[in-house]
């Protein structure tokens, strides 16, 4: 069935580093995809999409593009800030519903 | 414009028991989503609804029941609660046109003992 795999956590960088957060999908047509961030203790928000292969999605210098040759949406940011340490959720449509990845922990330090 | 609320926040259940989360959404979505969150496991689709009166099984539905009497709000009901179901559940809305751009509530940790 359709899934989505995204690399483990946690990931814990300096401030100003470069992020990478790597996801893959199950190439099941041509789904859209999406990153999702869950800050300490709330719900998830949506952070960036892309609908169509070669779509590049960005927010708040967070950046994503859409690889339909390696089934690939990386997440990179070139400059994290102790502000973006959260919980990222890869994430792609299926059939109406979402799928999402198991999460990557992020933590930022000063 | 409050978004999307879940009550209560926390609660703790023994073995058996029952109870009822409620989310409501102020948004006038069509759409809405009942969400856990286990360690390792990202977020699984418990049921969904695509409208009032109307509710379907997502991923992970067994122990569960769901109704959307009306449109604003979501009830998910545990009728008789087992450890198994101690998670952190989420609520979530989205507009009909675009079903996977959803608003998520904060969340509601369960605990069974």
């Amino acid at each position: 069935g359709d899934s989505v795999t995204q690399m483990e956590g946690p990931v814990t960088l300096s401030e100003e580093a470069f992020l990478t957060i790597n996801c893959t999908y199950t190439a099941t047509g041509y789904p859209s995809l999406f990153w999702y961030v869950q800050y300490p203790g709330e719900g998830l928000q949506l952070l960036l999409k892309a609908t169509k292969a070669d779509d590049k999605g960005s927010n708040k210098g967070f950046e994503a593009t859409y690889r339909k040759e390696t089934t690939s949406f990386h997440l990179e940011k070139g400059s994290v800030q102790v502000s973006d340490s959260a919980v990222y959720f890869c994430a792609r449509g299926s059939q109406g519903n979402l799928i999402f990845g198991k999460g990557t922990k992020l933590s930022v330090k000063p | 414009n409050a978004g999307v609320t879940q009550t209560p926040k926390f609660r703790v259940l023994k073995t058996g028991q029952s109870m009822t989360l409620l989310c409501a959404q102020d948004m006038n979505h069509e759409y809405m989503y009942w969400y856990r969150q286990d360690p390792g496991m990202g977020l699984r689709l418990i049921h969904y609804s695509v409208g009032e009166g109307t509710t379907a099984k997502g991923e992970v539905p067994d122990g569960y029941n769901v109704s959307r009497l009306k449109k604003q709000n979501f009830l998910l009901g545990l009728e008789s609660a087992a450890p198994s179901q101690t998670s952190v559940y989420f609520c979530a809305s989205s507009y009909a046109g675009v079903p996977y751009e959803q608003y998520f509530g904060p969340g509601t940790r369960l605990t069974v003992t």
